[in-house]
């Protein structure tokens, strides 16, 4: 089934200490992306990736961190996470990064951040 | 810069009424115009997009939305509502490399 899964789907942590959400298409898609889902703000994105190893920031990067090693993982990593990351994130894929193309979302990760 | 405005944070629409859910638009250059859905718990959902061509534009579950230049709109649209219908909609604008989404529109369907 193609789809694009994120783990871990729930997290709380506390402030400071390091995480990682995975990301992960079975598409063989090109372009990645995370978002975070804000109550009154919508979708913002964070970070994107055009292909392997080529990443760019979003509307919102501050505090977080990306990598594009492989086609298929696009990992978001916060270093130090503070409460004001408390959100629902997303990662998305398409096959290119043309603007034509349909994006694809994973379930959510809602992390809580003490 | 692109953006996308969705007016209306929620949409009140008795089951079986026509119903539609309003955005607009700023971009540079022809537009890549999405709407996707989000039922609770879910992550979104592709329902339609407008590339070029025809301005009225037909997607899943009944929806279509109707691209306006002249006046940068692309609402949504579905000739009869059903309760199955209540969920979080975002119209979103992509261009080569961003995405760009509105923040939402809360759509209830009244039995």
């Amino acid at each position: 089934e193609a789809q694009v899964t994120q783990n871990p789907r729930y997290l709380i942590t506390v402030t400071g200490k390091k995480l990682t959400v995975t990301c992960s298409q079975n598409m063989n898609h090109e372009y990645m992306s995370w978002y975070r889902q804000d109550p009154g703000l919508g979708l913002r994105q964070i970070y994107y990736s055009m292909n392997v190893e080529v990443t760019d920031k979003g509307d919102v990067p501050e505090g977080y961190k990306v990598s594009r090693k492989e086609k298929r993982n696009f990992p978001l990593i916060l270093e130090s996470p503070s409460p004001n990351q408390t959100s629902l994130y997303f990662c998305a894929s398409s096959k290119y990064s043309g603007g034509a193309d349909t994006q694809y979302f994973g379930p959510g990760t809602r992390l809580t951040v003490l | 810069a692109q953006s996308v405005a969705q007016p209306e944070d929620q949409v009140n629409v008795a089951e079986g009424n026509p119903l539609t859910v309003k955005c607009t638009y700023s971009v540079s250059g022809n537009p890549y115009l999405f709407w996707y859905v989000q039922y609770p718990n879910r992550g979104l959902q592709f329902l339609l997009k407008y590339i070029t061509g025809d301005n009225l534009v037909k997607g899943s579950y009944g929806f279509e939305a109707e691209f306006n230049k002249s006046q940068t709109s692309f609402h949504l649209k579905k000739p009869s509502a059903l309760v199955s219908d209540s969920a979080l909609y975002f119209c979103a604008v992509r261009d080569m490399k961003r995405n760009i989404f509105g923040k939402g529109t809360r759509l209830h369907i009244l039995p």
